[in-house]
């Protein structure tokens, strides 16, 4: 079964405006999880390390105003898209480490697409 | 800077043996050899990795030469949902992934 899940799926707005995308994990808690984005035909791009109670640590050129990342508790971090642009359309992607720390469980991922 | 070289793409026929090589001429001696996979739409999924050993589950062997400068990712069987790009990532932080281009494996009948 999923062992991390992403809300919504999809998601559709105007320009200008902010979305929210979560992201879950089902099996055990996770002080760490990770957000990548695809841009189509493009692999993918590791944004942030978003850290359980802390700040979250950006990418270089990734803009932390931009791409605000929470994560309030040990099974949810939320990366919220603000003033979104067309430009900012892609595939978003999280992923959290397995119990032993060996490797990474993705989420389905959500496809932003900003009119 | 990629860190791993592989092919862009390449043809396989269903039931038979896939072997997907990976450069990585630059590893070092803490690194891991990780192999994913993305099937289109979807997140990666893990299959298999390893330091200097080679490794063998479920899904896939990990061949690893001795000077550990390439790998191969073996899918004994492959099968039509098999089709995926298959991205090598050498790696001292199981965290920060980096993906290069992958190699866009098709499997056809």
């Amino acid at each position: 079964g999923a062992v991390v899940s992403q809300h919504p799926s999809r998601v559709i707005c105007k320009s200008g405006t902010s979305v929210k995308i979560e992201c879950r994990s089902l099996d055990f808690q996770a002080t760490t999880m990770f957000w990548y984005r695809q841009f189509p035909k493009q692999s993918l791009m590791l944004m942030a390390t978003s850290n359980e109670g802390s700040k979250a640590t950006y990418e270089q050129g990734v803009e932390k105003d931009k791409f605000l990342i929470n994560h309030a508790s040990l099974t949810l971090s939320t990366l919220t898209v603000t003033s979104a642009h067309p430009e900012d359309s892609s595939f978003y992607i999280c992923s959290v480490p397995d119990r032993e720390g060996e490797t990474q469980y993705f989420g389905p991922g959500t496809r932003l697409l900003v009119l | 800077d990629a860190k791993t070289t592989q092919p862009p793409s390449m043809d396989c026929a269903e039931g038979r043996a896939a072997n997907l090589p990976c450069n990585h001429s630059t590893i070092s001696g803490n690194e891991y050899v990780y192999w994913y996979r993305q099937i289109h739409s979807q997140g990666p999924q893990y299959i298999i990795h390893g330091l200097k050993n080679n490794e063998t589950n479920e899904m896939a062997s990990l061949i690893i030469t001795e000077d550990r400068k390439s790998s191969t990712l073996i899918l004994p069987h492959a099968t039509l949902r098999d089709t995926a790009v298959y991205y090598c990532i050498v790696t001292d932080s199981w965290g920060k992934l980096q993906f290069g281009a992958g190699t866009q494996v098709v499997v056809t009948p």
